[in-house]
């Protein structure tokens, strides 16, 4: 069992509608990041978190530590927002990144 | 803005080959990383540096090596290219420890 596990595999939406992705994981952290990664490869950093609750433009994070799970929302979704979304947590105990598989969302307009 | 910049987008091998892969990040961090990316796997940590000359391993650094006589450069060496390591590789700096990461926008390599 991979210690980030993100959901759904794979999402497709409607221009407009509001999306949620799910990462739930096993270690203990001191921090959360939420990444996107459009088709070209490059990777941006959306968020880092360890605690509540983050939004910046139409994009939210949150973060419950006792239940070890985050929620990745876009509000309004455009076709401009599809792309790969990756979770990662930093571990406490080895300090390192550990990623999850990532959530495909394609937004159709 | 930082930027992260990796010599190439797309890169065709030979088996057996040398391969380099240059990263360069133009905002004096401390650290740098390399990580690969394989379908239904996450990204996995190869090599890390925190400082001019001073290398980690990561959780895959078999068949790799890397070099960093720079601050700003970070280099990863195949010294013998095989088929499986095919694969999207990243690099990524960060300012210190428990920080943001700034990814490139990755080499996609093709060994044949």
């Amino acid at each position: 069992k991979n210690e980030v596990e993100q959901s759904p595999q794979n999402l497709t939406a409607q221009e407009g509608e509001f999306i949620t992705i799910n990462c739930s994981y096993s270690v203990g952290i001191s921090a959360l990041h939420w990444l996107q990664q459009h088709p070209g490869g490059g990777i941006v950093s959306l968020f880092m978190l360890s605690s509540g609750k983050k939004k910046h433009g139409r994009l939210i994070a949150t973060i419950n530590i006792q239940e070890k799970h985050s929620s990745l929302h876009i509000t309004a979704s455009h076709p401009r927002d599809s792309a790969v979304y990756i979770c990662a947590v930093r571990a406490s105990i080895t300090d390192k990144l550990i990623f999850g598989t990532g959530t495909r969302l394609q937004v159709f307009p | 803005d930082v930027k992260v910049t990796q010599s190439s987008r797309y890169l065709v091998k030979r088996t057996g080959e040398k391969v380099f892969l240059e990263c360069v990040q133009d905002m004096d961090h401390e650290n740098m990383f390399w990580y690969r990316q394989d379908p239904g796997l996450g990204l996995r940590l190869i090599y890390f540096s925190y400082d001019v000359k001073m290398k980690e391993k990561g959780d895959i650094p078999e068949g790799y090596s890397v070099s960093r006589e720079k601050k700003e450069r970070f280099s990863l060496i195949l010294e013998s290219a095989s088929t499986n390591q095919t694969s999207m590789y990243l690099c990524a700096s960060s300012p210190g420890e428990r920080t943001e990461a700034f990814f490139g926008q990755g080499t996609r390599l093709t060994v044949v």
